[in-house]
C-alpha cells in the first residue's frame, strides 16, 4: 500500500476562497514534500519539510507536519483558477540513499473563476 | 533550470514490440527515476538509478529493464510491449536526497 495518502480525493472551491490538502504516510520519514501536476504535464515541486521542521512557508502555501500523527498538510491561501491541478505528497525514509520518494494518490483541485 | 526531457509525448506501439523511452537531463544530476502514473493508482516507482550502470527495481519492475549508460540518460524498455503496459510515464531525476525534477511524461498506448 501507499506509504503517502492524500484526503480529499478531489476539492472543488471558488476562487479566492483557502484550500486545505490533507497527506498521512505510514512510517518514519527524512522530509516530506508536496509536488503539483497541471493537467498532462509532469509534477513541479512546490515544497519540502524536514521531519523536524513543523511549518513551512512558500508564497501562498503554508505546509504543515506533525510526525506524532504521521500527517502533513497543504494549504493554499487566496487561490486562483490557475491553481487548479493534481497536488501530490511524497516521503523520503530515513537510510534511503538514493532519495527516492514514494508518492501519494493525489489530490485534483479545482478553482472555480 | 534543470531540464528533463523525454524523447515522445505521445506513442503508440502493437503488443509484442520491444519499446524504447528515452529520458535526458540537463543538471548532472546523480539519481534518475521511471515511474507509471494510472488513474486511481497515483505514481508507481518502475526503476530507479543512483549512478551510471547502477539500478535498483522499484515497486513494479515486472515487464521492464532499464539501461543507464551515460549520466544524463536514462532509458525504458518495454521487452515484450503488452495492453496492461498502456499508461503515462514519467521520469525524474535529482541530486542525492533533493526534490525530483520531472519531464512531461510519454502517454503510451499499446494496441
Amino acid at each position: 500500500s501507499q506509504q503517502g495518502e492524500e484526503d480529499p480525493q478531489a476539492l472543488s472551491i471558488q476562487e479566492g476562497e483557502n484550500a486545505t490538502m490533507n497527506c498521512s504516510y505510514k512510517t518514519s520519514i527524512n522530509n516530506l514534500q508536496w509536488y503539483r501536476q497541471n493537467s498532462g504535464r509532469g509534477l513541479v515541486h512546490l515544497i519540502l519539510i524536514r521531519s523536524n521542521e513543523r511549518e513551512k512557508h512558500s508564497g501562498r502555501l503554508r505546509v504543515t507536519l506533525d510526525t506524532s500523527k504521521k500527517s502533513s498538510s497543504l494549504l493554499i491561501t487566496a487561490s486562483r483558477a490557475a491553481d487548479t491541478a493534481s497536488y501530490f505528497c511524497a516521503t523520503d525514509l530515513p537510510g534511503t540513499n538514493a532519495g527516492k520518494s514514494t508518492f501519494g494518490d493525489g489530490t485534483t483541485l479545482t478553482v472555480k473563476p | 533550470d534543470v531540464k528533463v526531457t523525454q524523447s515522445s509525448r505521445y506513442l503508440v506501439k502493437r503488443t509484442g514490440e520491444k519499446v524504447f523511452l528515452e529520458c535526458v537531463q540537463d543538471m548532472d544530476h546523480e539519481n534518475m527515476f521511471w515511474y507509471r502514473q494510472d488513474p486511481g493508482l497515483g505514481l508507481r516507482l518502475i526503476y530507479f538509478s543512483y549512478d551510471v550502470k547502477m539500478k535498483e527495481k522499484g515497486d513494479i519492475p515486472e515487464g521492464y529493464s532499464v539501461s543507464r549508460e551515460k549520466k544524463e540518460r536514462f532509458s525504458l524498455i518495454l521487452e515484450s510491449a503488452s495492453t496492461n503496459q498502456t499508461s503515462m510515464y514519467l521520469c525524474a531525476s535529482s541530486e542525492r536526497s533533493q526534490p525530483q525534477h520531472f519531464g512531461d511524461g510519454t502517454r503510451l498506448s499499446i494496441l
